[in-house]
């Protein structure tokens, strides 16, 4: 099974400042590596899929890069609805799809 | 992205069965995959499993083998999911999320499932 790990576990940060995510698998993903965004009582949503695609009507500010094992979600000048909890998932070595354990990102 | 319409909330006692269902606004739901989440309060998502309708064969996380089966009605484009012999610890938020190759695109709104005795 391949595990994500995502570093930090929490990040504070201001409206307006950078944000950079993490995310380590413990083997080769190749590019098969998604972001998604959780808020309290909302469903996740997906942000980024295979590394640095941007999903539909997803904002610009939002990107993904990364190959291999090491992965990065970066959001440019944070927005105030832009604080939340960030998964990565991969779905390489399938089954299990999995999770990272999630960066918090905090104001 | 297509809709995905989940069950409501149960509350459930230990040892018991909770069915959850997942009814798809899509078109193409016998082809498209339907995964299960979990996420736990105050814990992180959790894959418990899928399976493509069409092929009628779903695969399991290795936690949830024994307890978990997945299972669709195409002709109502619904899929279930049921886990037996609850426990405190499945205390939950339970989602359906169809999966287009690599990754989930479209969620459902998510079924809080509470186990109390």
């Amino acid at each position: 099974e391949i595990v994500l790990t995502q570093s930090p576990a929490t990040l504070s940060l201001s409206p307006g400042e950078k944000a950079t995510l993490s995310c380590r698998a413990s083997q080769s993903v190749d590019n098969y590596l998604s972001w998604y965004q959780h808020k309290p009582g909302q469903a996740p949503r997906l942000l980024i899929y295979d590394a640095s695609n941007r999903a539909t009507g997803v904002p610009a500010r939002f990107s993904g890069s990364g190959s291999g094992t090491d992965f990065t979600l970066t959001i440019n000048s944070l927005e105030p609805e832009d604080f939340a909890v960030y998964y990565c998932q991969q779905r390489s070595d399938w089954p299990p799809i999995t999770f990272g354990q999630g960066t918090r990102l905090e104001i | 992205q297509v809709q995905l319409v989940q069950s409501g909330a149960e509350v459930k006692k230990p040892g018991s069965s909770v069915k959850v269902s997942c009814k798809s606004s899509a078109g193409t739901f016998s082809t498209s995959a339907i995964n299960w989440v979990r996420q736990a309060p105050g814990q992180g998502l959790e894959w418990m499993g899928g399976i493509i309708p069409i092929f009628h064969t779903p695969n399991y996380a290795q936690k949830f083998q024994d307890r978990v089966t997945i299972t669709t009605d195409e002709s109502t484009s619904t899929a279930y999911m049921e886990l037996r012999s609850l426990r405190s610890e499945d205390t939950a938020i339970f989602y359906c999320a169809r999966e287009l190759g690599t990754h989930l695109d479209s969620w459902g709104q998510g079924t809080l499932v509470t186990v109390s005795s």
